[in-house]
């Protein structure tokens, strides 16, 4: 599976987007791009995958770079309720691996 | 749909003592696995089924048993408890491959002391 690297906090006021970076450049082409989020002490929720092109759903948008070294989730209308840890995880057909992830505040 | 169910949420065992941890699921998925949690930390592979009756191992497996007997259930065992296995545990499952995307349980709270 392909190492991520993700800051380690961001803030981001409510009502903007928030938008969150992860590195992935040993990705390799059937690696897709996972992100799923950590509400407090809850069990982790997935958000959205995506392999090549950009994909959107209800929850968020992922943006993947042409070179898929590296992607960008985003939160379009940012509330309070998304304060949370976020995990990226590249990953092929073997189990999730989770690292750190980036703490994102949502900030009134 | 229930989902992912886990039995109990919290616990406190003294060192040496066993328990199970039951994870249950009502979407006939295929795949199951157990992740703990440290304080501050990311989750880390315990065990993981790949369908009834079968197990392997994870990222973080001594001192932790299995067993799939059911589809929908997924038994993780601490024959003797040790103060390090203080931890949260996350059940999750998944319908097919590992690429599909996991549904997680609530979590269980084991403090050993």
């Amino acid at each position: 599976d392909a190492k991520t690297t993700q800051p380690t906090s961001m803030d981001c006021a409510e009502g903007r987007a928030a938008n969150l970076p992860c590195n992935h450049s040993t990705i390799s082409g059937n690696e897709y791009v996972y992100w799923y989020r950590q509400i407090h002490s809850q069990g982790p929720q997935y958000i959205i995958h995506g392999l090549k092109n950009n994909e959107t759903n209800e929850m968020a948008s992922l943006i993947i770079t042409e070179d898929r070294k590296s992607s960008t989730l985003i939160l379009p209308h940012a509330t309070l309720r998304d304060t949370a840890v976020y995990y990226c995880i590249g990953r092929g057909n073997t189990p999730l691996v989770f690292g750190k992830g980036t703490r994102l505040s949502v900030i009134a | 749909n229930a989902g992912v169910t886990q039995t109990p949420k919290f616990r406190v065992l003294k060192t040496g003592q066993s328990m199970t941890l039951l994870c249950a699921q009502d979407m006939n998925h295929e795949y199951m696995y157990w992740y703990r949690q440290d304080p501050g930390m990311g989750l880390r592979l315990i065990h993981y089924s790949v369908g009834e009756g079968t197990t392997a191992k994870g990222e973080v497996p001594d001192g932790y048993n299995v067993s799939r007997l059911k589809k929908q259930n997924f038994l993780l065992g601490l024959e003797s408890a040790a103060p390090s296995q203080t931890s949260v545990y996350f059940c999750a499952s998944s319908y097919g491959t590992p690429q599909e995307t996991q549904y997680f349980g609530p979590g269980t709270r084991l403090l050993v002391l």
